[in-house]
């Protein structure tokens, strides 16, 4: 089967850094996205990974191992609007999107 | 940027009516998706459509049904409501892309549907 694990809930204080894992077993791989929704709103994307390593986009980073079937989403200098879920999706080999059930993250002051 | 509108961000049905979730999106996209996102579950393809007139099963498209008349609009049909299809609905489109595709998904606002 196709799965898509990352922990529910996380929480994490303001101006911290957080670690959000995502490990994955797909019907092949072609990219890895994290997307973010806020309570009551559309997912938006925030990052792609096809090969491996990390790619940095400001105060969000992601990193990919293709052969552990792992990555993560870095948050550095945690701000309270970062309070959201952040959801793992993997495009398998046929282009098809698998998502992950999310993880809610909090941040408190 | 890419707009994906649904029509309705909150509906109330009863068992046994058909609904009708309307999809439209502004970025002429030939790839849409509709999703149904549960507790604990993720988000769930219901089925999508690469093309005008087109349309494939996703994961879970029992008691659901699709129309893709025009580019622009996606629309999900529940043929017969249960009370198990309460949930929330997610439409997403996007660009086709060639060989590793980057192209992200743009998802609607979502409609929230209950069904009494």
């Amino acid at each position: 089967g196709q799965n898509i694990d990352q922990p529910t809930e996380m929480t994490a204080t303001e101006g911290a850094i957080v670690q959000i894992n995502c490990t994955y077993q797909t019907s092949g791989f072609n990219g890895l996205f994290w997307y973010q929704q806020h309570a009551g709103e559309a997912p938006t994307f925030l990052s792609y990974n096809v090969l491996d390593g990390l790619e940095e986009k400001g105060r969000f980073s992601s990193f990919l191992s293709r052969s552990k079937g792992y990555s993560y989403l870095l948050l550095k200098e945690l701000q309270m609007k970062d309070s959201a879920s952040y959801l793992c999706a993997v495009r398998d080999r046929n282009n098809d999107m698998r998502f992950g059930a999310g993880t809610r993250l909090t941040v408190k002051p | 940027d890419v707009k994906v509108t649904q029509s309705s961000r909150y509906l109330v049905k009863r068992t046994g009516e058909k609904v009708f979730l309307e999809c439209v999106q502004d970025m002429d996209h030939e790839n849409m998706f509709w999703y149904r996102q549960d507790p604990g579950l993720g988000l769930r393809l219901i089925y999508f459509s690469y093309d005008v007139k087109m349309k494939e099963k996703g994961d879970i498209p029992e008691g659901y049904s699709v129309s893709r008349e025009k580019k622009e609009r996606f629309s999900l049909i529940l043929e017969s409501a249960s009370t198990n299809q309460t949930s929330m609905y997610l439409c997403a489109s996007r660009k086709p892309g060639t060989g590793v595709s980057h192209q992200p998904q743009h998802f609607g606002d979502g409609t929230r549907l209950s069904i009494l």
